[in-house]
């Protein structure tokens, strides 16, 4: 059980596109999902935590009109990265947990790989 | 926030026990131990979760002393495929967001 599902899995796309990666949660409903990005060789970086219903909440630094959060459901998120460019080429994951607790593991999807030509 | 603190790689050899310790000199009295584990390329997996003592499931244990400001994950007999970076983190009760601030990792190298 507990399995998220990220789509796509790699997308290659021209400087100037918007690309929408779907998260979801296939056998549970998730009320907060988070989206990471990570660099080669790196660790996982939050960048926005994502409540069903409501806004999403970005962390420091990360723009929220250039990488657009929509929870419409309890079991699909979504991530619009707006007018990319190749510094936004990087690896995407989601995860998502069925409430919000320290007690609580997050379910991680496979992630999307983003290529900005 | 609870930062935590693992070495950064570790090797062994195949058939071995593997002990990865974390610090977490700042964790809060109803933060969880999770550990996770990511190959390249894929998301993190959960690996084991623990508040005290010992716990264990079909493919790691977790033991934290009393003062819970370490936490050591033990993988008995790696395999080669257990090659992959191995994350400790506190969860943030205070908070009560149920973000998780990931720090480096530990790289695990198994050798043959």
């Amino acid at each position: 059980g507990a399995v998220v599902s990220q789509h796509p899995s790699w997308v290659i796309c021209k400087s100037g596109t918007s690309v929408k990666i779907e998260c979801r949660s296939l056998d549970f409903q998730a009320t907060t999902m988070f989206w990471y990005r990570q660099f080669p060789k790196q660790s996982l970086m939050l960048m926005a935590t994502s409540n069903e219903g409501s806004k999403a909440t970005y962390e420091q630094g990360v723009e929220k009109d250039k990488f657009l959060i929509n929870h419409a459901s309890l079991t699909l998120s979504t991530l619009t990265v707006t007018s990319a460019h190749p510094e936004d080429s990087s690896f995407y994951i989601c995860s998502a947990t069925r409430w919000r607790g320290s007690n609580q593991p997050q379910h991680f999807g496979d992630g999307t790989r983003l290529s900005i030509l | 926030l609870a930062k935590t603190t693992q070495p950064i790689s570790m090797d062994s050899y195949e058939g071995q026990e593997v002990n990865i310790t974390c610090s977490h000199n700042n964790i809060a009295t109803n933060d969880y131990i999770t550990w996770y584990q990511q190959f390249p390329s894929q998301g993190p997996r959960f690996i084991i979760q623990g508040y005290k003592t010992k716990v264990t499931n079909e493919v790691a244990s977790l033991f934290i002393p009393a003062d819970r400001k370490s936490s050591t994950l033990s993988l008995p007999r790696v395999s080669l495929s257990d090659t992959a970076v191995y994350y400790c983190l506190v969860g943030q009760s205070s908070s009560n967001t149920g973000k998780l601030i990931f720090g480096q990792g530990t790289t695990l190298q198994v050798k043959p």
